[in-house]
């Protein structure tokens, strides 16, 4: 089975340029969650979507933005772009929003802005 | 803010040997997972130990968790070259919102 899968892998953008980044979740999963691995530190709780709806948000601007599709694959939207959105962006699945589930991560998403 | 805080922030050893590192939090979990990342790639996902257990093991994995001293501990019994790789641990604290350490960087020397 295919596992998570993202695109683009990497991604050069200008500052205050518009980004779009994708995810496609393992199949069968409902959750897809994003974060935000800044280098040298630990990934940071973006977003998470269940069942296309909004169930969690982590302390982002409101530049961050994102959507869950019925196919349960996702979208992260950041506009305006600043030099320190640079990082790496990771996508999780899960099958459902409980606790009690492990996550599972795409390669992730390579953002430099310049 | 990051919730857990992994110690040490870097640890080299020699194959063969064993690596501990372990992992402090502030607030009461529902559970705690460790991943492995290799070279800023994604993120796998290794074990889960839930609040209400106290060790867990798989293959050369042991995993403590204390939650009256809100800590755990990851043992990598036995390391080897390809175990070279940054380790977090997160907490989950509600709903699979996972809440990342800033890692350790193991190297395993050959």
């Amino acid at each position: 089975d295919a596992g998570v899968t993202q695109s683009p892998t990497h991604l050069i953008k200008t500052r205050g340029q518009h980004v779009t980044l994708r995810c496609s979740p393992i199949s069968g999963h409902k959750s897809v969650s994003w974060y935000q691995q800044v280098l040298g530190q630990g990934p940071q709780f973006i977003f998470q979507y269940y069942e296309k709806e909004e169930r969690g948000r982590g302390n982002f601007p409101d530049r961050f933005s994102a959507r869950q599709f019925p196919n349960y694959s996702s979208e992260l939207n950041v506009n305006a772009l600043l030099l320190g959105d640079s990082a790496l962006y990771l996508c999780a699945s899960s099958p459902s929003d409980r606790s009690y589930n492990e996550q599972f991560f795409g390669p992730g998403t390579r953002l430099t802005v310049l | 803010s990051q919730q857990g805080e992994e110690d040490p922030q870097a640890l080299s050893i020699q194959e063969g040997e064993n690596a501990t590192m372990n992992c402090s939090y502030k607030t009461s979990i529902n559970n705690l997972q460790w991943y492995r990342q290799n070279s800023g790639r994604g993120l796998v996902h290794l074990i889960l130990i839930r609040s209400n257990e106290r060790e867990k093991h798989s293959g050369r994995l042991r995993v403590t968790l204390d939650t009256s001293k809100k800590s755990s501990s990851l043992l990598i019994t036995a390391s080897r070259a390809a175990d070279t790789a940054s380790y977090f641990c997160a907490t989950d604290v509600s709903g699979s919102r996972l809440t990342f350490g800033e890692g350790t960087q193991l190297t395993v020397n050959p």
